[in-house]
């Protein structure tokens, strides 16, 4: 059964630094690699997509990488500012025929003080 | 515009009295699913549906059912709702296996 963990559980930082969050998993078989932001009693917002075919991904001040073979993934947030405050949380979709069975890790809350 | 529909947002009721949450999406997904968020234990998978008449059962399914009768809809049902089964509750759609999850804005149930 896959497993995914995220590291830190929580991180407080100061506005303007670079951080990295880290999400391990046990099972390499997988379709692709997605992270989330959740704000406190909201939805979860899709950030970015990691196929498994992929190494990184980018969207602005965020980059996403993957390495099956370690079982890692890691988001850095480049420049962080406190609109970045939010629980990040990474999923794992599995390969074959049950790629329905997504897995969360239990997240990582961010807080970024001015 | 694209999106992932629950209702309701908020629901108060009593033990035992039988519940739907509903959930609609607009962008002809083949792949639905709903989860439950709980403190300490994160987001846990109840049941999927990979197609029409096609459902699965996730981490959790004990005391829900689903139902996938139209490829647009993915209903959540609580036949006999217990206290253990207050929770935030989402649901989540796809294309397909290498495509992302798209989420709904949650539905909090509380069971008294």
């Amino acid at each position: 059964k896959q497993e995914v963990t995220q590291i830190p559980a929580a991180l407080s930082v100061p506005e303007g630094e670079n951080l990295v969050l880290n999400c391990s998993f046990t099972d390499s078989a997988i379709y692709n690699l997605q992270w989330f932001r959740q704000d406190p009693g909201k939805g979860l917002t899709s950030l970015l997509l990691i196929q498994s075919s992929q190494r990184e991904q980018t969207s602005g001040r965020l980059n996403a990488s993957l390495d099956k073979s370690s079982g890692r993934s890691t988001l850095y947030i480049a420049a962080s500012q406190p609109g970045d405050s939010a629980t990040y949380l990474c999923v794992l979709v599995p390969g074959g025929t049950s790629y329905g069975k997504l897995t969360f890790g239990q997240g990582t809350i961010l807080t970024v003080h001015p | 515009e694209a999106q992932v529909t629950q209702n309701p947002r908020y629901l108060i009721t009593v033990t035992g009295k039988k519940l739907t949450v509903t959930c609609s999406q607009n962008m002809n997904h083949e792949y639905m699913s709903w989860y439950r968020q709980d403190p300490g234990l994160g987001l846990r998978q109840i049941y999927y549906s990979m197609n029409v008449e096609v459902t699965d059962k996730g981490d959790v399914p004990e005391g829900y059912k689903v139902s996938r009768k139209e490829k647009r809809n993915f209903p959540l049902i609580l036949e006999s709702p217990s206290p253990n089964q207050t929770s935030l509750y989402f649901c989540a759609s796809s294309k397909g296996g290498n495509q992302p999850q798209h989420f709904g804005d949650g539905t909090r149930l509380s069971i008294l």
